[in-house]
């Protein structure tokens, strides 16, 4: 079967450094994405990965090696406002996304 | 530009009754979703739609129909609601664009309960 596989809660510190691991297996591969879900709202779109390598956006990037199913999300000089959840998605050949539970990240002051 | 639209934001239900959730977006999109997200697991597809007059089934249909009369609007429809559809739904919208990134948009969510 298809499975996406992220910590479920990591706590970091504020202005430090935290990566967000995710690892899966899916029927094909269409690209993976990150999604950013702050408590009671929608997840918004942070980053797509389809090659392999490190894609920067900002404070935020995203690392993708397809040949292991493994992908980061790394956040940077992390503020109060990055406490959020995290959420790691896949598209598999019939361009559906497969969602993996989310990574709750708790940012302490 | 609203983007992706839900109503009702809040919804309580008793056992056996019906509802609709009515989904808009004003972006042009060609691909509709219903998910659900409940706690400690990952968006679950309900039903999703590729165009105007199209549907089809996702991970989690039962329960659950859907209808896509026009491009703009996708209805998630619960005929006789259960428990154990207490859940947030969420209704997302993407480009046909298969070259795109493939970025869902998202709609705020509806919050239903069912007793």
């Amino acid at each position: 079967g298809q499975n996406i596989d992220q910590p479920t809660e990591m706590t970091a510190t504020e202005g430090a450094i935290v990566q967000i691991n995710c690892t899966y297996q899916t029927s094909g591969f269409n690209g993976l994405f990150w999604y950013q879900q702050h408590a009671g709202e929608a997840p918004t779109f942070l980053s797509y990965n389809v090659l392999d390598g490190l894609e920067e956006k900002g404070r935020f990037s995203s690392f993708l090696s397809r040949s292991k199913g493994y992908s980061y999300l790394l956040l940077k000089e992390l503020q109060m406002k990055d406490s959020a959840s995290y959420l790691c998605a896949v598209m598999d050949s019939n361009y559906q996304l497969i969602w993996g539970a989310g990574t709750k990240l708790i940012i302490k002051p | 530009n609203a983007g992706v639209t839900q109503t009702p934001k809040f919804r309580v239900l008793k056992t056996g009754q019906s509802m609709t959730l009515l989904c808009a977006q004003d972006m042009n999109h060609e691909y509709m979703y219903w998910y659900r997200q409940d706690p400690g697991m990952g968006l679950r597809l309900i039903h999703y739609s590729v165009g105007e007059g199209t549907t089809a089934k996702g991970e989690v249909p039962d329960g659950y129909n859907v209808s896509r009369l026009k491009k703009q609007n996708f209805l998630l429809g619960l005929e006789s609601a259960a428990p154990s559809q207490t859940s947030v739904y969420f209704c997302a919208s993407r480009s046909e664009d298969r070259g795109h990134t493939g970025e869902l948009f998202f709609g705020e969510g509806s919050r239903l309960t069912v007793l």
